[in-house]
């Protein structure tokens, strides 16, 4: 079945530093590819998105580019600021090797901790 | 738009018992699904509903059901709680697969 695998973390990093946070999938069918954001007691928030291959979807500073040939989906920053500071989960969409109805498929989260 | 709202927010039941959460989608998004969530975990898919039928399930026992209305608001209903049950119960509706889904805040379930 699909399943979608983030690196560990926390990750934890001083304000203005770079961020890369990796995550691979594996899907039998074309997914759509996500990057949830969730903040301390709240639920998800969408923060940015690829429907297709090489397709890059960008939000508040915020890159992932869609790589159907390495199956990857990594989230980048330049500048992280210490409102960054959440959990941040990779997600995908897809029909399935059936064609019934899109499942959606979540990685575990990985937490970004950002000092000042 | 008015987004997805659910409730109760924090809720705290007895072994055994049953429980139903609800969840009002957001406007002009037919589909809904839900999902459990463990402490320091990602989202769990427990069902989906398109137009108030079930089109989509996760690993998750019959003791786990739900419903969706005409207005696509949705229910979660859960019977013979566990102690396992406990967890963020978290609601989301969509528009469009391609869109991404809209979340609630979630319900905060405890079973004791």
């Amino acid at each position: 079945g699909d399943s979608v695998t983030q690196m560990e973390g926390p990750v934890t990093l001083s304000e203005e530093a770079c961020l890369t946070i990796n995550c691979t999938y594996t899907a039998t069918g074309y997914p759509s590819l996500f990057w949830y954001v969730q903040y301390p007691g709240e639920g998800l928030q969408l923060l940015l998105k690829a429907t297709k291959a090489d397709d890059k979807g960008s939000n508040k500073g915020f890159e992932a580019t869609y790589r159907k040939e390495t199956t990857s989906f990594h989230l980048e920053k330049g500048s992280v600021q210490v409102s960054d500071s959440a959990v941040y989960f990779c997600a995908l969409s897809d029909r399935g090797s059936s064609g019934g109805s899109y499942i959606p498929t979540f990685g575990r989260g990985t937490s970004l901790i950002v000092h000042p | 738009e008015t987004g997805v709202t659910q409730s109760p927010t924090h809720l705290i039941k007895t072994r055994g018992q049953q429980v139903t959460l609800r969840c009002s989608s957001q406007s002009g998004h037919n589909t809904v699904s839900w999902y459990q969530q463990a402490l320091g975990q990602g989202p769990q898919f427990i069902f989906q509903y398109y137009r108030e039928e079930e089109n989509g399930r996760g690993n998750f026992p019959p003791r786990f059901s739900g419903l969706q209305f005409p207005n696509y608001s949705s229910e979660l209903n859960v019977n013979a709680l566990e102690l396992d049950d406990s967890a963020l119960y978290l609601c989301a509706s969509i528009r469009s697969y391609t869109y991404g889904y809209t979340f609630g805040s979630g319900t905060r379930l405890t079973v004791v």
